[in-house]
């Protein structure tokens, strides 16, 4: 098992540009969530899933879109990237509510300039 | 979701015993208390968690006091390898699954040689 990957690990964008990223689980699990992680701060929850076809808003959810077209897989979108998005963005998934145990995958470092 | 209160850093001698504490005195009788770490530039790890009995399993043991105010996340040989930020979280159990883990700042563990 891979567990959780993301792709890409490293990107720089230009302001205004736009990129998805890619979230990956073979674990078949029902819930994914994207976490955004600044300096000298703990994880904040941007979008998450509880099933295929279903999306939520997390805590700071402006400026990101996301998609969960099949179950393995949980996109994270930014349509007009600004400089304060310039983070390190984690994907993690669970089984189901009996345990919220999440699966973190390594993250991908994103500067917008 | 309660609030959580860990000191900012700690240090501990390799091969002793790390003792991280944790208050979360405003925890309601169904909420959770979870542990994650967070090794340098790597995505969170899932430790260990409880509700109201002591736990433990191959990585730690969490000490839950009996007004649940408090908990303690234990690492009985600590490594230079556990040198890490870890998270005390404390979340709900929905209807619909502990969907959100809300991240403070954590503690800062260094592991002395």
């Amino acid at each position: 098992n891979a567990g959780v990957t993301q792709t890409p690990k490293f990107r720089v964008l230009k302001t205004g540009q736009s990129m998805t990223l890619l979230c990956a689980q073979d674990m078949n699990h029902e819930y994914m969530y994207w976490y955004r992680q600044d300096p000298g701060m703990g994880l904040r929850l941007i979008h998450y899933s509880v099933g295929e076809g279903t999306t939520a808003k997390g805590e700071v959810p402006d400026g990101y879109n996301v998609s969960r077209l099949k179950k393995q897989n949980f996109l994270l979108g930014l349509e007009s990237a600004a400089p304060s998005q310039t983070s390190v963005y984690f994907c993690a998934s669970s089984r189901d509510y009996r345990g919220n145990e999440q699966f973190f995958g390594p993250g991908t470092r994103l500067t917008v300039l | 979701d309660a609030k959580t209160t860990q000191p900012t850093s700690m240090d501990c001698a390799e091969g002793r015993a790390a003792n991280l504490p944790c208050n979360h005195s405003t925890i309601s009788g169904n909420e959770y208390v979870y542990w994650y770490r967070q090794i340098h530039s790597q995505g969170p790890q899932y430790i260990i968690h409880g509700l109201k009995n002591n736990e433990t399993n191959e990585m730690a043991s969490l000490i839950i006091t009996e007004d649940r105010k408090s908990s303690t996340l234990i690492l009985p040989h600590a490594t230079l390898r556990d040198t890490a930020v870890y998270y005390c979280i404390v979340t709900l159990a929905s209807n619909f699954g502990n969907e959100k883990l809300t991240f403070g700042t954590g503690t800062r563990l260094t592991i002395i040689p």
